[in-house]
């Protein structure tokens, strides 16, 4: 059964560091997504992407961060300048049409110290 | 987006069907109901989707009443890996469809 992926499991950084998490969405998706969850906290949605373009992105999503499909097969998240609080699980998921039906990967844990 | 509630946690047993019921009462003509699951350190995992009545995969059963206000998910005869949280979600599908999670219901099977 095809899956999403995820690299690195685990990342640690120091603030003020730029991070890039990375993600291989299901090969037939066209729809993507990136989604973090704080400790104990609710998962929360970041941005959605279609089509080489964000369909939408949340309050979290400011200036600091930054998605990327740069070839046919990985989704990137960036943070450019990590902050103490940006330390949470990053989920990727992926689906094949705009439904509630999405695929998650099995999250990088960021850690910024 | 229409707001969920549903219970904090629920007790079950092994081999019990637990029905797990979500409230969803300014639920709009295109809003779609979604449950997911989730393990502790996993993401979330897509279990059921419906619109109306009922809809039934190999994992689990969910059923919506006529006025579309509530929504029970239905896991037949559990097991200790079905312990997990469970997140009723009720959102339109449109372009950019972008799940919302509340808080969800801790399911914990005993032996």
């Amino acid at each position: 059964e095809p899956e999403v992926t995820q690299t690195p499991s685990h990342q640690v950084t120091q603030m003020g560091q730029e991070v890039i998490l990375r993600c291989v969405p299901i090969s037939n998706h066209l729809y993507f997504y990136w989604y973090r969850q704080i400790l104990g906290q609710k998962v929360e949605f970041l941005v959605s992407f279609y089509n080489n373009e964000i369909s939408e992105k949340s309050e979290i999503f400011d200036d600091q961060f930054s998605v990327e499909r740069p070839d046919g097969s990985n989704f990137t998240l960036k943070i450019r300048s990590t902050k103490l609080e940006d330390s949470a699980m990053y989920f990727c998921a992926s689906s094949r049409l705009p439904t509630g039906e999405q695929y998650f990967g099995p999250g990088t844990r960021l850690t910024v110290t | 987006l229409a707001k969920t509630t549903q219970p904090i946690s629920m007790d079950s047993y092994e081999g019990q069907e637990v029905n797990i019921t979500c409230s969803h009462n300014n639920i709009a003509t295109n809003d779609y109901i979604t449950w997911y699951q989730q393990f502790p350190s996993q993401g979330p995992r897509f279990i059921i989707q419906g619109y109306k009545t009922k809809v039934t995969n190999e994992v689990a059963s969910l059923f919506i009443p006529a006025d579309r206000k509530s929504s029970t998910l239905s896991l037949p005869r559990v097991s200790l890996s079905d312990t997990a949280v469970y997140y009723c979600l009720v959102a339109p599908m449109d372009s950019s469809y972008k799940l919302i999670f509340g808080s969800g219901t801790r399911l914990l099977v005993r032996p």
